[in-house]
């Protein structure tokens, strides 16, 4: 019964790497997007897409690039990954009137 | 601007024990306000929403009222099991952009035995 999944639970990256987090869904949602949650500043919005190569900033989407090529595939981009960027990843989607998100069971990236 | 605030945790209760999880925001309009529940290695679920001033949302034993005159979103449950343990997060919708949501930074709760 899994609707969005995250293809990785656990990624160990080194600085200045590419990094490529993938999320697709299963429930033709037209929007999706990427949080990031740290201890005590809980989720903040990396990045969203409301269609099919459309995408929109969110509050902190800098070092960060997404993409959307497929309805169901949204990917995230640390084109140059810092230790900064060590944090859990959650993607979510949701239909353009949803009552809430759905969301993934999140990746665990560290940059070393 | 919009904003969620929740009381900052760890909340450790025995079994059985009364919930309260605080919860008060600052919006423009008429959000909708949400609790989702985040188990240990999990993403978020939904727990329970309501939509406009007065409602009441309720799941798995857990309830919180909408109240526009103290702009406050309270999860509450009456007998808690060592199974809610969990973070717990209070988060509004923006009333005009379907697609912004605020999140709270999240509440820890430890339910002992």
């Amino acid at each position: 019964d899994v609707k969005v999944t995250q293809s990785s639970r656990y990624l160990v990256k080194r600085t200045g790497e590419k990094v490529f987090l993938e999320c697709v869904q299963d429930m033709d949602h037209e929007n999706m997007f990427w949080y990031r949650q740290d201890p005590g500043l809980g989720l903040r919005l990396i990045y969203f897409s409301y269609d099919v190569k459309m995408k929109e900033k969110g509050d902190i989407p800098e070092g960060y690039s997404v993409s959307r090529e497929k309805k169901e595939r949204f990917s995230l981009i640390l084109e140059s990954a810092s230790t900064n960027q060590t944090s859990m990843y959650l993607c979510a989607s949701s239909t353009p009137r949803a009552e809430g998100y759905t969301f993934g069971s999140g990746t665990r990236l560290t940059v070393v | 601007g919009n904003s969620v605030t929740q009381m900052e945790g760890p909340v450790t209760l025995s079994e059985e024990a009364f919930l309260t999880i605080n919860c008060t925001y600052t919006a423009t309009g008429y959000p909708s306000l949400f609790w989702y529940v985040q188990y240990p290695g999990e993403g978020l679920q939904l727990l329970l929403k309501a939509t406009k001033a007065d409602d009441k949302g309720s799941n798995k034993g857990f309830e919180a009222t909408y109240r526009k005159e103290t702009t406050s979103f309270h999860l509450e449950k009456g007998s808690v099991q060592v199974s809610d343990s969990a973070v717990y997060f209070c988060a509004l919708r923006e009333a005009l952009n379907f697609n912004k949501f605020y999140f709270g930074s999240g509440t820890k709760l430890n339910v002992k035995p």
